[in-house]
Order: C-alpha cells, then sequence, then structure tokens
C-alpha cells in the first residue's frame, strides 16, 4: 500500500513550457486533491475531483488544468508556465468529501525560469 | 470566509518540555480540524484528526483538543524529543468541497 504518490519529485521549466504532474494513489479514494504551497500564502486548492469523470476549480485554477479518468490518478497540467507558478505541488486524497482524513503526497518542487 | 491562524510562528524549546501549539478559527461551522507534521522538503504527515462533535483525539504524546465554541484548537506535545522538530500545521474542512483551509504552520524546534 504506497498510499499517495506523485512524480516527479523535482522539475524546472522554462517559461512557456508546458508538463504534466502525476499523482496516483492505491486507497480507492473518491476524493482527490491538487494544493500549492508557497512562502507566507501557505497551502492553497487548485482543483479537486470527487470521483471519476468529476472535477471542479479552487481557489487558485488559473493556469491549470485537470481531469480524472479512473478512480486511482488525478493529473495536473501546466498548460504554459510562468514564473508565477513556481512552487511546491501536492496531492491529497480522502474516501469522500465528508468528515473524513485527508493523506498528501510527497510532492513536486517545481522551478519556472 | 473561513481564516486560520497559528501561533507562534516560530518556538524553541529544551528537551523533555511539555509544550502547546494554537491555531484559531474564525467560523465554527466546520465539519473536522486536521494536525498534519512537515519535515524540510517533505511531504504533510497526518497527525491527528478531530470531528466537529469531538472534543480531543490522543495519539502516543499527542493530544488536540477541539472548543468550536471559540474557534480554538490545541496541539499538546508531551516530553518533547529533538524528533519533534518540524513545521506543524493545522487545517480545518468546512464546506462540503471537501477544501481544507490551512494555517500558516508553526515551526518547533527542540533542542537536545
Amino acid at each position: 500500500n504506497a498510499g499517495v504518490t506523485q512524480t516527479p519529485k523535482f522539475q524546472v521549466l522554462k517559461t512557456g513550457q508546458s508538463m504534466t504532474l502525476q499523482c496516483a494513489q492505491d486507497m480507492n479514494h473518491e476524493y482527490m486533491s491538487w494544493y500549492r504551497q508557497d512562502p507566507g500564502m501557505g497551502l492553497r486548492l487548485i482543483h479537486y475531483s470527487v470521483g471519476a469523470g468529476i472535477t471542479d476549480q479552487g481557489e487558485v485554477p488559473n493556469g491549470y488544468n485537470v481531469s480524472r479518468s479512473t478512480t486511482e490518478d488525478f493529473p495536473l497540467r501546466l498548460l504554459s508556465a510562468a514564473p508565477s507558478q513556481t512552487s511546491v505541488y501536492f496531492c491529497a486524497s480522502s474516501p469522500g468529501t465528508g468528515t473524513y482524513e485527508q493523506y498528501f503526497g510527497p510532492g513536486t518542487r517545481l522551478t519556472v525560469t | 470566509k473561513q481564516e486560520v491562524t497559528q501561533i507562534p510562528a516560530a518556538l524553541s524549546v529544551p528537551e523533555g518540555e511539555n509544550l502547546v501549539l494554537n491555531c484559531s478559527f474564525t467560523d465554527s461551522a466546520i465539519y473536522n480540524l486536521q494536525w498534519f507534521r512537515q519535515d524540510p522538503g517533505k511531504g504533510l504527515t497526518s497527525l491527528l484528526l478531530i470531528q466537529s462533535s469531538q472534543r480531543e483525539q490522543t495519539s502516543g504524546r499527542l493530544n488536540a483538543s477541539l472548543d468550536k465554541s471559540s474557534g480554538r484548537s490545541t496541539l499538546y506535545i508531551a516530553a518533547s524529543q529533538p524528533g519533534d522538530s518540524a513545521t506543524y500545521l493545522c487545517a480545518v474542512k468546512s464546506g462540503n468541497t471537501g477544501k481544507l483551509i490551512f494555517g500558516q504552520g508553526t515551526t518547533l524546534q527542540v533542542k537536545p
């Protein structure tokens, strides 16, 4: 049982490049989400999904795209990277949106130059 | 709008001391409150989850309390050890989107 896994651990992009951050969980959780963590701003919700085929925007969705074709995977796409997207990205999952504990992945540290 | 505050931002204590970390939130209509630990450059590890109907939860040397009416939670760490050094984050879940609202964290250093 690996929990929540994220790849890559580190990534450097040039402005304008696109990439996909991968997130997978093996706990059969319906709810998955993406957060970014920035100094002085804390963790902020980017997008979330309540099940396969269902996604919605969080607090800071601009510049990011998501899809959920399976229960296990929830990739985050940067369409055209900008320096403002330099951050640490965390994926999280829980059994549902109710009063459940949330489990976080190890994070992806992204630098956009 | 729900806001979560953690005070102090940083704390340094000698090994063996008992300590309390504070978390306050502005809207008492929460589903639950979760305490996390984050080591430098690492992910978030869940420590304790308190449901809105509960007053406290315990795990080993950790005890978390919740007072919804006053909008406060505390994380009590007994007999602190250097291995407890980390940033501690509290987060509340309110609303039906599953979204967590995080505090800025308290960075704890336990000196040998």
